[in-house]
């Protein structure tokens, strides 16, 4: 059972370039979610999905866009990235958006931007 | 805004120790939950805890809430040299469909 993949798991980008985080998990949950991780502060919410074809937006969504075409699959799209937006990135799922369950995190992204 | 602080920022404790870490948090609260996230990996599961629970267990963990003070902690019992690691809580004070994290207590085990 492979949980949540997140992919790539280092990039290095240059500033305006654009790139895509993928995420797949096989748990068959509805709801899945991007975060980013910055250091000494907590995850922030890029993005979440309830569902196939239902996304909306986290904290700190300017800069990303994210879409949910299957169960399976969340890719997290920089569109033209920016030194800000050098983190590192978990993927997220869990069975519902309801606060009392389990969310899985994949192993993170670490990107960096140039 | 941080809803989940945890305190302290960092703790160092020698193996064997019992090791404690506070979340406070600003609003009401459903649910509150504990992860542990090791160095370079992603955040794992540790126990939840509802708004109308005092205490959870779960192995050497144990979680109490105390919503009148809006605070929550994790003991760890026990240590050993595989607890260390940050540990964060988070909140769903704002909506379910977000938690908000706080900043995390990175826990050192000294052998």
């Amino acid at each position: 059972n492979a949980g949540v993949t997140q992919t790539p798991k280092f990039q290095v980008l240059k500033t305006g370039q654009s790139m895509t985080l993928q995420c797949a998990q096989d748990m068959n949950h509805e709801y899945m979610s991007w975060y980013r991780q910055d250091p000494g502060m907590g995850l922030r919410l890029i993005h979440y999905s309830v569902g196939a074809g239902i996304t909306d937006q986290g904290e700190v969504p300017n800069g990303y866009n994210v879409s949910r075409s299957t169960t399976e699959d969340f890719p997290l799209r920089l569109l033209s990235a920016a030194p800000s937006q050098t983190s590192v990135y978990f993927c997220a799922s869990s069975r519902t958006g309801y606060s009392g369950n389990t969310i899985y995190f994949g192993e993170g992204s670490w990107l960096t931007v140039v | 805004s941080q809803q989940g602080e945890e305190d302290p920022q960092a703790l160092s404790i020698q193996e064997g120790e019992n090791a404690t870490m506070n979340c406070s948090y600003k609003t009401s609260i459903n649910n509150l939950q504990w992860y542990r996230q090791n160095s370079g990996r992603g955040l794992v599961h540790l126990i939840l805890i509802r708004s109308n629970e005092r205490e959870k267990h779960s192995g050497r963990l144990r979680v109490t809430l105390d919503t009148s003070k809006k605070s929550s902690s994790l003991l760890i019992t026990a240590s050993r040299a595989a607890d260390t690691a940050s540990y964060f809580c988070a909140t769903d004070a704002y909506s379910n469909y977000q938690l908000i994290w706080g900043a995390g207590t990175k826990l050192i085990i000294k052998p």
